[in-house]
């Protein structure tokens, strides 16, 4: 079973747009991850929090962690049509293992 | 560095048939996966490996054998192919647990 939930599935917005995708996940984690996919492409790291971390930062990327609602957001500023991809979380447990959410579908338009 | 490499990049099988998916990596890392991506399904782990000779079971690992015999190469068997295991497949690396993952460009493979 899915480890994480994201919502929204799909979100389409102008390119200049902050973008914030959300993450939950149920059980107890070492770190939770962010990555993004283009269309027919394998998987790329954006950025890694830890469970002792409450925020932060990547360039124009932004994420939070809350462990007490067992939730994470990403947010992009000043969304660019090349930021056009799929995101997915991924929350890291024992050993290791990653399980990943079923992603967000993130559409900027010129 | 090549990072992760995977081949082929598309395959088709007729049901029954049996294939190897090949999966190296150049940057000395302990752990690797393989995944398998469904429409709206997310990635799902098939099996993983924390070292050379040691390998374990995902979430998926029924249809699937892997071994891992050497750092650098982590290949996927699929004993008996079916139309259900029709995914594009991935292969990832880390240095160690915890850590961020490298993932190669993947495997369409259509059965039929």
């Amino acid at each position: 079973s899915q480890q994480g939930e994201e919502d929204p599935q799909a979100l389409s917005i102008q390119e200049g747009e902050n973008a914030t995708m959300n993450c939950s996940y149920k059980t107890s984690i070492n770190n939770l991850q962010w990555y993004r996919q283009n269309s027919g492409r394998g998987l790329v790291h954006l950025i890694l929090i830890r469970s002792n971390e409450r925020e932060k930062h990547s360039g124009r990327l932004r994420v939070t962690l809350d462990t007490s609602k067992k939730s994470s957001s990403l947010l992009i500023t000043a969304s660019r049509a090349a930021d056009t991809a799929s995101y997915f979380c991924a929350t890291s447990g024992s050993y290791g293992k990653l399980t990943f959410g079923q992603g967000t579908i993130l559409t900027v338009h010129p | 560095n090549a990072g992760v490499t995977q081949t082929p990049k598309f395959q088709v099988l007729k049901t029954g048939q049996s294939m190897t998916l090949q999966c190296a990596q150049d940057m000395n890392h302990e752990y690797m996966s393989w995944y398998r991506q469904d429409p709206g399904m997310g990635l799902r782990l098939i099996h993983y490996s924390v070292g050379a000779g040691i390998t374990d079971q995902g979430e998926v690992p029924n249809g699937y054998n892997v071994s891992r015999s050497t750092t650098e190469d982590f290949p996927l068997r699929l004993l008996s192919a079916a139309p259900s295991q029709t995914s594009v497949y991935f292969c990832a690396s880390k240095l160690v647990p915890g850590y961020e993952q490298y993932f190669g460009p993947g495997t369409r493979l259509t059965v039929t």
